[in-house]
């Protein structure tokens, strides 16, 4: 069966601290990795990763994706209390058709302490 | 540019009723996504359209859900009749035909069946 692992479930951090969010996966028929950050409704776009060993930046944050270990982490650095959220990681299938749907992890709680 | 935008928010009806969720996908975006989160479950997806045609329906849990897009442009999402299994998040994405296909993300509607 398909699946994402997302660790640790919960994380608590103070400001300025850097953190290491993992995401797992074993999915057949692989095509991108994706991360979100979703705080109050909708999950927002990050990174979307499609090669192995190309990091990926935006601000403080960076990712990167391993696709023969079959993981990504998403790492923040210097965090700040904007960055508490639920971060979510999400596989995207290559399907029958045109169809390439998201698999997800159960994400990811991030606190981030003044 | 206007996201995607879902209504209503959050809608509470009893057993054996009917309710409607409506998603609007961001302007020009052909695929669209329907996707459910449960109490304490991930995110899973429910179908998919392109423009007015179902690609893959894979993920409806039965046949009391009903998903349209008439026209191509918003999609609805009727549960009819409703079950106490049915509550949990229902989001909604939208992304292009061509480029990276990342997926955008509605707030989601908040669905409790009582």
């Amino acid at each position: 069966e398909d699946k994402v692992v997302q660790s640790p479930l919960s994380l608590v951090v103070h400001e300025g601290d850097t953190v290491t969010l993992n995401c797992s996966y074993e999915v057949t028929n692989f095509r991108s990795l994706l991360w979100y950050k979703q705080e109050k409704k909708a999950p927002t776009f990050l990174f979307m990763l499609t090669s192995s060993g190309i990091e990926k930046k935006s601000g403080r944050l960076s990712s990167i994706l391993d696709k023969k270990e079959l993981f990504s982490i998403l790492n923040i650095t210097a965090t700040q209390t904007g960055d508490s959220a639920v971060y979510l990681c999400a596989v995207e299938q290559r399907g029958g058709g045109a169809t390439n749907k998201l698999i997800f992890g159960t994400g990811t709680l991030l606190a981030v302490q003044p | 540019e206007a996201g995607v935008t879902q209504f209503p928010s959050h809608s509470v009806i009893e057993k054996g009723q009917t309710v409607t969720l409506r998603c609007d996908p961001i302007s020009g975006h052909d695929n669209l996504y329907w996707y459910r989160r449960v109490m304490g479950k991930e995110i899973k997806f429910l179908l998919h359209f392109v423009k007015e045609s179902k690609q893959d329906e894979s993920g409806m849990p039965n046949n009391r859900f009903l998903a349209e897009r008439t026209g191509g442009t918003y999609s609805t999402l009727k549960v009819q009749p409703a079950e106490l299994e049915d509550s949990g998040v229902y989001f909604c994405a939208s992304s292009a035909w061509t480029g990276t296909y990342e997926q955008y993300f509605g707030p989601g509607t908040r669905l409790t069946v009582t």
